[in-house]
């Protein structure tokens, strides 16, 4: 199993730029998260799917951020235009079953600088 | 919204001394899970906790919940410098679709 597949690893980005962070979670898995972790504000999620379709985007910041889930097995969240505060580490993760009720399986996450 | 706070942030201890991080929440909880994550790293689970006072070990890592399912703690007994990392609870209140919210975290350092 490969686990869950991010990319890309680094990004470095100049402000006003549009990111786009990719995610492979895991097969057969039916949960996909995106976190957002900083220093200042930890492990926050920024938004969950079900079987494809968005569950809980309350935790994405503003409209410069939007997140797919065209088929089971890819995942995009891209940040459009881009800020130096969005700078942090996005992490994908995947889970079978409903939000808390099975472990969730991390990516090695995305760090990303915007200067 | 959901609060869960972890207590301590940070621990150094010395290899072979034990170490205990408290995860607490304003709601009650339907169930709680610990990850650990290594510097640099990502969160990996370690385990899952359902019942009102469970208790499970792995090994040197013993994980209780509390009696009315609102605190949690995670207790390392003689630790290694392997067990360097930062450990995170997270919590899920009860009623259907709540979140899983992320504790603050505790990052331990183990020194020879």
């Amino acid at each position: 199993d490969a686990g869950v597949i991010q990319s890309p690893r680094h990004e470095v980005t100049e402000m006003g730029q549009e990111v786009t962070l990719r995610c492979k979670p895991i097969s057969g898995h039916n949960s996909l998260f995106w976190y957002r972790q900083t220093m200042m504000r930890g492990l926050e999620l920024l938004i969950y799917f079900n079987n494809n379709v968005p569950i809980d985007d309350s935790g994405m910041p503003e409209d410069r951020f939007s997140a797919k889930m065209p088929n089971a097995s890819f995942s995009t969240l891209k940040i459009q235009p881009s800020e130096p505060r969005d700078s942090a580490v996005y992490f994908c993760a995947s889970s079978f079953g409903i939000q808390g009720n099975s472990p969730l399986h991390f990516g090695n996450g995305t760090r990303l600088t915007v200067t | 919204g959901q609060q869960v706070m972890q207590i301590p942030q940070y621990q150094h201890v010395q290899e072979g001394e034990d170490f205990t991080t408290y995860c607490n929440s304003s709601t009650t909880l339907s169930n709680i899970q610990w990850y650990k994550q290594r510097p640099g790293g990502h969160p990996v689970f370690l385990i899952q906790l359902v019942k009102s006072g469970e208790v499970k070990k792995q090994k040197r890592l013993t994980f209780q919940f509390g009696e009315a399912k609102k605190n949690s703690s995670l207790h390392i007994t003689a630790t290694q410098t392997t067990d360097v990392g930062t450990y995170f609870c997270a919590a899920q209140s009860t009623g259907t679709a709540s979140k899983l919210t992320f504790g603050t975290g505790t990052r331990l350092q183990v020194t020879l």
